[in-house]
């Protein structure tokens, strides 16, 4: 159980287009999920959290205009990339939880995005 | 804030023995959580271990374990009979519990090889 899905696994893009990033949540219901960026080498940095049918919060110094975060459903999040830029490419992840005071978070298996 | 220490970049350890990751953080919280992942070549984040703060009982996953040293706020993880599979980047990270959303923050991770 707790099986999280992301599609796609990889994209690349031409600079200035906006690209799209589902996580899924298959076998449970989060209320909360989060995503992250990770550079090569590097740790999980959390870019934003959202729950169902609310706003996302963002962590200090994300875009919030630059991604695009809708949790529409108990089982769907997605990030949008808009106006992708070279500097934008990079690995991203989302975790589900099945509430915002479970401590265990679900990982999906990432997206790697590459901005020509 | 809270911060998560991993001051090993990258370890080794011989097919069979035992190796140690080590991991301190910085709260000022009585009640949290504290976990080690797993993220293999692969990159998807497997969750290895959980320890609830308040449990005095170090956890145990088969052939991991951890050594919770509340007081000094330590946290590290043994592998036993490492197998090549082990293999990967360790992040030890920390949940506050009860906030407002449980956020993960994530150490630098430790790289660990394991020789055959």
């Amino acid at each position: 159980g707790a099986v999280v899905s992301q599609h796609p696994s990889r994209v690349i893009c031409k600079s200035g287009t906006s690209v799209k990033i589902e996580c899924r949540s298959l076998d449970f219901q989060a209320t909360t999920m989060f995503w992250y960026r990770q550079f090569p080498k590097k740790s999980l940095m959390l870019m934003a959290t959202s729950n169902e049918g609310s706003k996302a919060t963002y962590e200090q110094g994300v875009e919030k205009d630059k991604f695009l975060i809708n949790h529409a459903s108990l089982t769907l999040s997605t990030l949008t990339v808009t106006s992708a830029h070279p500097e934008d490419s990079s690995f991203y992840i989302c975790s589900a939880a099945r509430d915002s005071h479970t401590d265990t978070q679900y990982f999906g298996p990432g997206t790697r995005l590459t901005v020509l | 804030a809270q911060t998560v220490t991993q001051s090993q970049p990258e370890m080794s350890v011989q097919e069979a023995e035992t190796v140690t990751l080590s991991c301190t953080y910085d709260t000022s919280e009585s009640d949290y959580y504290l976990f080690w992942y797993k993220q293999p070549p692969s990159r998807q984040m497997i969750l290895v271990i959980r320890q609830e703060a308040y449990k005095q009982q170090n956890a145990t996953e088969n052939r991991f374990s951890v050594n919770f040293q509340k007081a000094a706020k330590s946290f590290s993880l043994k592998i036993s009979d490492s197998q090549l599979g082990d293999a990967a980047m360790y992040f030890c990270a920390y949940v506050e519990y009860g906030g407002a959303t449980n956020k993960l923050i994530f150490g630098t991770g430790t790289l660990l090889a394991v020789q055959p």
